[in-house]
This record gives C-alpha cells, sequence and structure tokens, in this order.
C-alpha cells in the first residue's frame, strides 16, 4: 500500500541553524501539507501546497518557514534560522481528489513524521 | 474559523469494554467532513474513521463506530470491545468539504486500557 514517508525520523540542531525536512508523498498525489505538533499538544496545520504554490498557511508559518517541491517527488519544509520552540513533531500529509462532482473528498495520509529537537 | 474541542483530556476503560470519546466543534459550514484519528506512541497519525456531514448515517469500522448529531455539533467515537492496542491519543478533527482543506484537530483524549 502506498505510503507517505518522511526523512529524518529525528534531526537534532542548534538555534539559529537552517533545517529541511523532507517529505515524499503519495505518487499520484496532488495536493501536499504539513503540519506540527508540540510535546503533549494538538497537532497544528502549518501550510498546505497544490500546483506548486502555497494554497494557504497558517499564522505559524512565518517567514522562517518556507516549502518547496523541487524534483516532482519530493516535498520539502525549510525553517531557515530555529528557535527553540520549534521543537515539535513534524507530519507531512498528501491527498488527491476522488469521488463525484459535488461530493469530492480530500482524504489526507501523514507520514510518520520528524521529530525536530531545537538545542 | 471553525474549532474543535475534546473535553477529556484523559479516559480509561477495562479491556474488553466499551468506551466512548467525546468532541465538540463549531461551524457555520453546512458541509464538513469530520474524523478520529488515532496516534499510539510512535506518534504516527492513524486515520480510525470517517464521517460525512450530508450523511444521516453514523459511520462504523469494525469495533470503531461514531455518534453524530449534527444540530448538536457533537461527534463522539465509540470502542467497543477495547483491545491493549488500542490504548493511544485519539485526536478529533475537522475539514471543510470545499477543496483541499486543512484538518482543524482537538485537543487529544488519551486512552488508557486496563488488563
Amino acid at each position: 500500500e502506498p505510503e507517505v514517508t518522511q526523512t529524518p525520523s529525528h534531526q537534532v540542531t542548534q538555534m539559529g541553524q537552517e533545517v529541511i525536512l523532507r517529505c515524499v508523498p503519495i505518487s499520484n498525489h496532488l495536493y501536499f501539507y504539513w503540519y506540527r505538533q508540540i510535546l503533549g499538544q494538538k497537532v497544528e496545520f502549518l501550510v498546505s501546497f497544490y500546483n506548486n504554490e502555497i494554497s494557504e498557511k497558517s499564522e505559524i508559518f512565518d517567514d522562517q518557514f518556507s516549502v518547496e517541491r523541487p524534483d516532482g517527488s519530493n516535498f520539502t519544509l525549510k525553517i531557515r534560522s530555529t528557535k527553540l520552540e520549534d521543537s515539535a513533531m513534524y507530519f507531512c500529509a498528501s491527498s488527491e481528489r476522488f469521488g463525484n462532482p459535488g461530493t469530492w473528498s480530500y482524504e489526507q495520509y501523514f507520514g510518520p513524521g520528524t521529530r525536530l529537537t531545537v538545542t | 474559523a471553525q474549532t474543535v474541542t475534546q473535553s477529556q483530556p484523559e479516559m480509561s476503560v477495562q479491556e474488553a469494554e466499551t468506551v466512548t470519546l467525546s468532541c465538540t466543534y463549531d461551524t457555520s459550514e453546512s458541509d464538513y467532513y469530520l474524523f478520529w484519528y488515532k496516534q499510539p506512541p510512535s506518534r504516527q497519525m492513524i486515520l480510525v474513521i470517517r464521517q460525512e456531514a450530508y450523511k444521516q448515517q453514523n459511520a462504523t469500522e469494525n469495533r470503531f463506530s461514531v455518534n453524530f448529531q449534527k444540530a448538536a455539533k457533537s461527534f463522539s467515537l465509540k470502542i467497543s470491545d477495547s483491545q491493549l492496542g488500542d490504548a493511544a491519543m485519539y485526536f478529533c478533527a475537522y475539514r471543510s468539504a470545499e477543496g483541499a482543506q486543512k484538518l482543524v484537530f482537538g485537543q487529544g483524549t488519551r486512552l488508557t486500557i486496563n488488563p
């Protein structure tokens, strides 16, 4: 069964460093998302991406964050200058459109997450 | 903006018993989807069950079923014949039906299964 993959599973970085989190969505999916979960808290939406551009972003997704689909398979999240409060689990998700006109569904499939630790 | 509230931070149940997790949401939309996700200690997000708001019939998936009350904006998850493997965090989530929208999650309920 196709699945979303994410690398690395755990990333440790020093404050102020740049990190790139990588995701390989399911191959025929066209919609991509990043979410984050600070330990012990709920999952929060960061950004959605479609047709090589951002569809929606949350207030969390400030200028320190960027997303890219560099090669048609990978979907990356870059944090330019990490802060302690960026420590969290980052989930990538992808979806496709299926169903019938008027009742299209966009089921999101999640990757296993990348645990980012900023020291 | 839509919000999702899970008022039970923790729940516990005896193995083989039935437990119900509560979720309420707030929206002005008439068409949307509701989900329950399971997050075991591995922290992987696993879809448990989905409900379309336009369907009156409650969704069921084996031992998992929902009680969807659209007027009350309530969406509870019932787990029957609880098993040790059901122990996890459970998140209720909302998604607008219009387009490929983001998921809005509740705070989660930690479910413990007592042997």
